[in-house]
């Protein structure tokens, strides 16, 4: 079935220590989100590439970066993990347009900071 | 601006009752779509359904309906005959073209009594 994969689906990582979270898809859309959502709250956009584009939300701590090598794969990379930090990290994929088209996302991953 | 506003944090239902969850929703766009999400205790985000602006036909899958009206701002969801399988947070969001992303309301919480 095609689908957005994330691994790993839990990641424990130490205050301070980059850490990085990777998303896979075989769905081939040009679209693809990170979202970060912490406990009881709604997702929160980080960031989105179409195809190559980069697009970051303007609230996104630089703190969070991210990189796309192909349609396929987007990585997710926190330079210097805060507490505040600790969430669930929610990948996505749509097709073009992207504001219209359902997105489709993975398990998640979710984060710990000791 | 725009705003989801679900404003039933949490509901509890006995299996076999029927129950609605509400969303309401600020835009100043004239096109725009509305969607609804489903998020298990698994974490991934599962979508449900797609509404554009255009179109106020109600609609019916299986024990799953929902209820499009633009003169209230509202995109009400039932469930009808209510399963434990149906316990998760709810999502209703909105999406403007030609903004990036997806505004989701904050959720709702539904819990299926056996």
């Amino acid at each position: 079935d095609a689908m957005v994969i994330q691994n790993p689906r839990y990641q424990v990582t130490q205050f301070g220590k980059p850490v990085t979270l990777s998303c896979s898809q075989t769905l081939n859309h040009n679209v693809m989100y990170w979202y970060q959502q912490k406990s009881s709250q709604a997702p929160k956009l980080l960031f989105h590439y179409y195809d190559k584009d980069f697009n970051n939300e303007a609230d996104t701590p630089d703190n969070f970066q991210s990189r796309r090598p192909n349609t396929s794969f987007c990585f997710l990379d926190i330079r210097s993990p805060g507490l505040g930090d600790a969430a669930m990290y929610l990948c996505a994929t749509s097709r073009d347009p992207p504001t219209v088209q359902p997105q489709h996302f993975g398990d998640g991953t979710r984060l710990s900071i000791l | 601006a725009q705003k989801v506003t679900q404003a039933q944090t949490e509901i509890s239902v006995v299996e076999k009752e029927d129950v609605t969850l509400d969303c309401v929703y600020e835009t100043r766009d004239t096109t725009y779509y509305l969607f609804w999400y489903k998020q298990p205790p698994s974490g991934e985000l599962v979508f449900l359904i797609r509404r554009n602006s255009f179109d106020e036909q109600n609609e019916i899958s299986g024990r799953y309906s929902w209820n499009f009206q633009k003169s209230t701002s509202s995109f009400n969801f039932t469930i009808t005959a209510s399963q434990v399988v149906d316990s998760a947070v709810y999502f209703c969001a909105l999406s403007e073209v030609g903004a990036n992303n997806l505004f989701f309301g904050t959720g709702t919480r539904l819990t299926v009594i056996p």
